[in-house]
């Protein structure tokens, strides 16, 4: 257990429809970031959050939107789904900006039918 | 910006014989590296890394990397491989003011 905690950990849904996937981070770390891994595209940032505030952008859909709460875990909503975003979301976490590395959860599989 | 490359996406290699996955980076400032591992089904685990100090550094299970600077590389190297080290490996880097970066990955097969 790396002690940071993704639910579902599976999640079968249409196209079309809208899905929220959960991350609590590592007691103590103030930082979150998800990642997008699938087959074509490899592991792909998609946004972090430090302390409820979000750090950095990476290529994160419209469609896609994510927060972090007052008691620092995150909540990651998909909306419009299509198949093409069927694939594996993790979330990690860190201390600060990361220099230590950071901790992944065991992912939640996302697919799309 | 910093950027991350592994030049290999699949290496097969006999069980028992020695390995070498390879890591180049790219950052115009002094860099912390990592080793990521995935094993089939699961999530990232952090393999080892370095942040200062000697640049050898090893892992629990056999595995070490060198950091070197003059070549910008960070290779992955185990002297004898065993089926379960079967993974996929993740170069990442941070000149710890930036996210990590991670690289494309290497897919590590152990032939029996």
């Amino acid at each position: 257990d790396s002690g940071v905690t993704q639910t579902p950990k599976h999640l079968i849904t249409a196209t079309g429809q809208r899905v929220t996937l959960r991350c609590s981070p590592r007691s103590g770390d103030l930082s979150v970031y998800w990642y997008q891994q699938s087959l074509d595209q490899g592991l792909q940032f998609l946004i972090q959050y430090y302390n409820g505030e979000e750090r950095a952008k990476g290529n994160i859909l419209e469609r896609f939107s994510a927060q972090q709460f007052p008691d620092l875990h995150s909540e990651l909503n998909l909306s419009s789904l299509e198949l093409g975003d069927s694939a594996l979301y993790f979330c990690a976490s860190s201390v600060g900006r990361g220099r230590y590395g950071y901790t992944f959860g065991s992912g939640t599989r996302l697919t799309v039918v | 910006a910093q950027s991350v490359t592994q030049l290999d996406s699949q290496v097969p290699v006999f069980e028992e014989a020695p390995v070498e996955l390879r890591c180049n980076y790219s950052s115009s400032v002094s860099v912390y590296l990592f080793w990521y591992v995935q094993y089939p089904n699961q999530g990232l685990q952090l393999l080892l890394k370095y942040l200062s100090g000697s640049t050898l550094v090893e892992s629990i299970n056999g595995f070490e990397a060198e950091f070197n600077k003059s070549q910008t590389s960070f290779h992955l190297r185990k002297p004898s491989v065993h089926i379960s080290d079967t993974a996929e490996y993740f170069c990442a880097v941070t000149t710890g003011n930036e996210k990590l970066t991670f690289g494309t990955g290497t897919r590590l097969t152990i032939i029996p």
